[in-house]
């Protein structure tokens, strides 16, 4: 089992609409949860960070955590082609600076 | 602030040749990371550094991986020799704890492309 697993995609919306992304994870010893944003040939950029269950908006988008399911998820509500990239979810193991990342789900936002 | 410097971007090389990656953290960044990215495998953490001293080096595939952080503002990857198993794209990126989390958030430099013919 891979510790950080995504679906690779890619998911189609229409402009407009609510773009569910999911990602699940191995190790309980999990604290620290992210969602980094990847645009074709450019580097990872942070767009949400989450910590305790429950859901944490920011703008358009909120990430959602369930621990005890091991799950986390990103919701982007209105979505824009330029939201078009692949999402990458990063999980922290407890006690420790590094971070897995998932291989990440391809949005693509249709207009 | 400049951000996480890379250099060079990309990098054409031939099977057996020595290849230096090299990368500049965010000043006052005291963790510094090595990821190789492909298709395949997505983002893989080579090696971590705290203070300039390496963390894990775990993820470095094998010996002729190495990475070295002589100061808090330069490090290298180097790679020797080279195969064509080692065409990805590397990324550099640092962070540093704010005291809020107890992990932060990582800023990724532009990478360097690395085709091994």
């Amino acid at each position: 089992q891979k510790e950080v697993e995504q679906n690779s995609g890619p998911l189609s919306v229409p402009e407009g609409a609510i773009a569910s992304l999911n990602c699940t994870y191995s190790d309980r010893g999990s604290q620290s949860f992210f969602w980094y944003r990847q645009y074709s040939g450019k580097s990872p950029e942070l767009i949400m960070s989450i910590y305790s269950n429950g859901d944490k908006e920011d703008g358009r988008f909120t990430a959602q955590l369930n621990k005890a399911s091991q799950y986390v998820s990103l919701l982007i509500r209105d979505s824009q082609p330029s939201d078009s990239a692949t999402y990458l979810c990063a999980v922290n193991i407890a006690g420790y600076q590094k971070v897995t990342f998932g291989t990440g789900t391809k949005l693509q936002v249709i207009p | 602030d400049a951000g996480v410097i890379q250099s060079p971007r990309h990098e054409v090389t031939e099977m057996g040749q020595e290849v230096t990656l090299r990368c500049k953290p965010i000043s006052g960044h005291d963790y510094l990371f090595w990821y190789r990215q492909t298709m395949m495998r997505g983002l893989e953490l080579l090696i971590y550094f705290n203070n300039n001293v390496p963390i894990d080096d775990s993820g470095m595939p094998e010996d002729r991986f190495s990475a070295k952080m002589p100061n808090a503002s330069f490090s290298t990857l180097k790679i020797q020799p080279s195969e064509p198993r080692d065409s990805a794209v590397y990324f550099c990126a640092s962070s540093t704890r704010t005291g809020v989390a107890s992990t932060d958030t990582q800023y990724f430099g532009p990478g360097t492309r690395l085709t091994v013919l």
